[in-house]
C-alpha cells in the first residue's frame, strides 16, 4: 500500500536560518506531489506542485522553493526564513491524472 | 483562475441538529469538487467527491452549477463530526482548497 512520510513533525528555527523539509512517498510511481501551507485563518494554500522529476510549479511568490530530486521525494526549502514563514506545512501526493490527494502528517514550523 | 470560497470559518451546532457547510466556487470549465475533513490529531483526508454522488458518514453534497455551489449537509450532526472541513476544486493537476470551516457539535 502507498504511504507518505513527512518530517520533521515540529521545527523551531530562528529568523534568517535555512529550511529543509522532506517528504517521501512509497508504494507508487510517478505521483503528483504537492506542498501546502495551513495558516491560521487562511485555510490551505497550495505552494508548489510537481508532475515529475525536476518539474516544479509555484503557485505563489514567496521566500520558499521546492525541488524534486527523485521520483518520490519532494523537498521544501528556504535560504533565509522569515517570521511570516511560520505555519503548518503539508505534503501530499496523488496518482497522475486522478484528483484525490493523500496527505502527510504535516510539519509545524515556528520561526522565532 | 479557479477559486473556492467557504464563507463560514466557524460553525457550532447541537447534536442531532442539521448542519450545512457552504462552499462556492468559480471556475470556467467543468469542475471536479471534493470535501476533505481533518479530525483532531489526524491527517487531512477525503470525505466525499461530487462525481460519485455518495453519502459518507451521513454527509451529502450536491453540485449546483447554476449557483456554483457544493454545500455539504448532514441531517443529524453527531459529536464525532466535530472537525475542520475543506471544500476543494481539482483542475490542471492541482487541488485548490477553501479557507476551511471548523465545526463544533455540542452535546
Amino acid at each position: 500500500s502507498q504511504t507518505i512520510h513527512q518530517w520533521p513533525a515540529t521545527l523551531v528555527q530562528p529568523v534568517g536560518s535555512p529550511l529543509s523539509l522532506e517528504c517521501t512517498v512509497e508504494g507508487t510511481s510517478n505521483p503528483n506531489l504537492y506542498w501546502y501551507r495551513q495558516a491560521a485563518g487562511r485555510g490551505l494554500q497550495l505552494l508548489f506542485y510537481s508532475v515529475g522529476i525536476g518539474q516544479i510549479s509555484s503557485e505563489v511568490p514567496q521566500n520558499l522553493s521546492a525541488s524534486r530530486p527523485q521520483d518520490r521525494q519532494f523537498i521544501l526549502s528556504s535560504k533565509k526564513l522569515l517570521l511570516s514563514d511560520s505555519g503548518f506545512y503539508l505534503c501530499a501526493w496523488s496518482v497522475q491524472g486522478a484528483p484525490e490527494a493523500f496527505f502527510g502528517q504535516g510539519t509545524r514550523l515556528t520561526v522565532v | 483562475a479557479q477559486r473556492v470560497t467557504q464563507p463560514e470559518k466557524l460553525l457550532s451546532v447541537f447534536k442531532g441538529a442539521p448542519v450545512e457547510l457552504k462552499c462556492n466556487y468559480s471556475y470556467s470549465g467543468s469542475p471536479e469538487l471534493f470535501w476533505y475533513v481533518q479530525y483532531s490529531r489526524q491527517r487531512l483526508q477525503l470525505l466525499l467527491r461530487h462525481i460519485s454522488r455518495e453519502s459518507i458518514k451521513g454527509f451529502t453534497a450536491d453540485l449546483n452549477k447554476g449557483e456554483t455551489s457544493f454545500h455539504l449537509k448532514k441531517p443529524f450532526a453527531q459529536e464525532e463530526d466535530s472537525a475542520m472541513y475543506y471544500c476543494a476544486l481539482y483542475s490542471d493537476y492541482k487541488l485548490s482548497f477553501g479557507a476551511g470551516t471548523t465545526v463544533t457539535v455540542r452535546a
